[in-house]
């Protein structure tokens, strides 16, 4: 069964660094995913595809604070010298499956 | 610049139609997929259906399987999404996406959205 697992918050300060995490399920493991990041009363954007080795390509005029990495079933996404605009959701998403396309839960991101 | 532009949302009765549009332009839109992807107030991102570059396969939710019909018309750069027999768990935001994938087979990740329209369905 295909499962994105995300926790429901984070929170880290300004200026902090903060990881973000999305566990594929068993038999899922090897799959690319994307991130995607949506602020309050916005649309969604874009924000990089993770493969499983850990190589990532990030959408147009995403800043260099955004990377991604990946270990094992575990797909991430590290955000640097945070800022109040990064406060918002973030969702993973998978392509590829029985379900075509799905996406995690989200994780809501507080900047303090 | 890549540019999706919804419209057609709206409150409607339960049981009754709408037909959602979304407007494309800045790149090729006659060689990538394209997706509407839901949200309902205060929940997550539910993906709803995907059309390929040429409109010749179409993917949906189980959740909307049969009453939902995506097609696109590439010589107008537009998509149309017709929605029938609505239920109050259809409101929600809806969203164009375009596929990241130039002619991907059943989608890829979705690397541009749209900002939405809200659809309502209330009696």
């Amino acid at each position: 069964q295909l499962v994105l697992t995300q926790s429901p918050s984070a929170s880290a300060s300004l200026g902090a660094s903060v990881k973000l995490t999305c566990t594929l399920s068993s038999g899922h493991i090897n799959y690319a995913i994307a991130w995607h990041q949506q602020r309050p009363e916005k649309g969604p954007r874009f924000l990089m595809k993770v493969n499983s080795d850990g190589s990532h390509t990030k959408g147009d005029g995403i800043p260099d604070r955004f990377s991604g990495s990946s270990s094992g079933a575990e797909r991430y996404l590290t955000i640097s010298s945070l800022q109040s605009e990064d406060e918002g959701d973030y969702y993973c998403q998978i392509w590829g499956t029985a379900r075509v396309v799905f996406f995690g839960g989200g994780t809501k991101l507080t900047v303090l | 610049q890549v540019h999706l532009v919804e419209s057609g949302g709206g409150v409607v009765q339960p049981g009754g139609s709408l037909r959602l549009s979304c407007a494309a332009s800045g790149f090729d839109f006659t060689n990538y997929g394209m997706h509407w992807v839901r949200q309902a107030p205060g929940k997550g991102l539910e993906w709803v259906t995907f059309i390929r570059f040429d409109g010749s396969n179409k993917y949906y939710a189980d959740s909307v399987k049969g009453r939902c019909t995506f097609s696109r018309d590439n010589s107008k750069n537009m998509l149309y999404l017709q929605v029938s027999s609505l239920r109050p768990e259809d409101t929600a935001v809806y969203f164009c996406a375009k596929d990241g994938s130039p002619k991907a087979a059943r989608g890829d990740s979705l690397d541009y959205w749209g900002q939405g329209t809200l659809v309502t369905v209330s009696s």
